[in-house]
């Protein structure tokens, strides 16, 4: 069955630095997103992306973040300065189609800001 | 009033029973109601979805989504340990962006 995957699994870094996380949305799907669930928090929207821009994202994806897709399969979130607040699980979610709410996420990355 | 209210439990029923999980909103323009089990630090699961009012089953799991009353629900009948996990509520607006989830309720069953 295809599946979202995401790479890597936990990461540990340094406040201040900069973080990739990657993912390998499902193959024929056109709409990739990033959530965050803060450990015993909601898991929360962060972006949405489609046709190579974004299409939403929400109060918390600032000016630290960007996402990109640098190729025909992986779709890519940075952090550029990382805060202590940052540490979270991240999910890498994608659907086929517009006017669905079938959205399929990965299993996550760690991350982890000391 | 929050967007979404789920009870975040934990619900500890014995094997065999059955399972009323449930959700309110208060967002009248969702129009896409899911449900995901999530379990311990691991990616959502998408069990069920379901568009507009109405019900859905499938095998043991049925969803019923009520929008008169703003409120969903799962059912899990003949409940397994297995079923052990967080369950969240998450819906849509048509043609929305974005999901919006409930806080999970933790399930447990117990053997």
């Amino acid at each position: 069955e295809p599946e979202v995957t995401q790479t890597p699994s936990h990461q540990v870094t340094q406040m201040g630095q900069e973080v990739i996380l990657r993912c390998v949305p499902i193959s024929n799907h056109l709409y990739f997103y990033w959530y965050r669930q803060i450990l015993g928090q909601k898991v929360e929207f962060l972006v949405s992306f489609y046709n190579n821009e974004i299409s939403e994202k929400s109060e918390i994806f600032d000016d630290q973040f960007s996402v990109e897709r640098p190729d025909g399969s992986n779709f890519t979130l940075k952090i550029r300065s990382t805060k202590l607040e940052d540490s979270a699980m991240y999910f890498c979610a994608s659907k086929i189609r517009p006017g669905t709410g079938e959205l399929f996420f990965g299993e996550g990355s760690r991350l982890t800001v000391l | 009033q929050k967007e979404v209210e789920q009870d975040p439990g934990p619900l500890s029923v014995p094997e065999g029973a059955i399972v009323s999980l449930n959700c309110t909103y208060s967002n009248s323009a969702f129009q896409y109601f899911m449900w995901y089990r999530q379990y311990s630090r691991k990616g959502p699961e998408l069990l069920m979805y379901t568009y507009s009012s109405g019900n859905k089953e499938d095998g043991r799991f049925t969803a019923q989504v009520d929008k008169s009353s703003k409120y969903i629900s799962l059912f899990i009948r003949d409940s397994q340990p297995s079923d052990s996990a967080t369950y969240l509520c998450a819906m849509a607006q048509e043609y929305g962006n974005k999901l919006v989830f409930g806080a999970g309720t933790i399930l447990r069953v117990k053997s």
